[in-house]
């Protein structure tokens, strides 16, 4: 397995245009979790799945936001009418469910960095 | 709720000197997780460390070593005879229940750099 695997690496769009996102977890893993990380900021949380069940959602994910992984596999993250804010690096992270194992870690991919114009 | 806090924004020191980069977390359950990443300019976020909260034990691995006290909510890393390939921004983040279901909170980070 070669980890976590985000693409595209890079977006730009123009605002109002709706973009959507892959990721690719570690094939054993059955947590995946969506973050937004802006310039000089720490990733913040915006969902998380179980399988295939979105188990929480920030209040930062707007209705313009969704997020899916059918069959507990990859998932996407859509955002419809995209706006200016919406420019940031969305990282993906997936990982076993923490007690499983003492070594669990979570491991993010690369990113994938959108810039709306 | 949860919380964590890297109250060093910015960090700089010379090379072949010891930094600890400091993180204070808040949560109220008894069972929760810790971690530690590494971004370097590149962007990618690279795993260190996770830490149990019911396992107190410090660790070292090469020129990292890690100070977990659960008295005083503190999970310090601290990097030995530091090298100017430490230079990076480093997170410090806490996996924890909130409300029922269990997210990774991060800090803001602390960009370190190396000075040659």
């Amino acid at each position: 397995d070669t980890g976590v695997s985000q693409n595209p690496r890079h977006k730009i769009t123009k605002r109002g245009q709706n973009v959507t996102f892959r990721c690719d977890p570690i094939s054993e893993h059955n947590r995946l979790y969506w973050y937004r990380q802006t310039l000089g900021q720490g990733p913040e949380f915006l969902t998380y799945f179980q399988n295939e069940a979105q188990l929480e959602k920030s209040r930062l994910l707007s209705d313009r936001f969704s997020a899916e992984r059918p069959k507990g596999s990859f998932s996407t993250l859509e955002i419809q009418r995209t706006e200016q804010g919406d420019s940031a690096m969305y990282l993906c992270a997936s990982s076993l469910q923490p007690g499983a194992t003492t070594d669990e870690k979570l491991l993010f991919g690369s990113g994938t960095q959108l810039s709306v114009l | 709720a949860q919380k964590v806090t890297q109250a060093q924004t910015e960090i700089s020191v010379v090379e072949k000197e010891d930094v600890t980069l400091d993180c204070v977390y808040e949560t109220r359950d008894t069972t929760y997780y810790l971690f530690w990443y590494k971004q370097p300019p590149s962007g990618e976020l690279v795993f260190l460390i996770r830490r149990n909260s019911f396992d107190e034990q410090n660790e070292i691995s090469g020129r990292y070593s890690w100070n977990f006290q659960k008295s005083t909510s503190s999970f310090n890393f601290t990097i030995t005879a530091s090298q100017v390939v430490d230079s990076a921004v480093y997170f410090c983040a806490l996996l924890a229940d909130s409300g029922g279901y269990q997210k990774v909170t991060f800090g803001t980070g602390t960009k370190l750099q190396v000075i040659p």
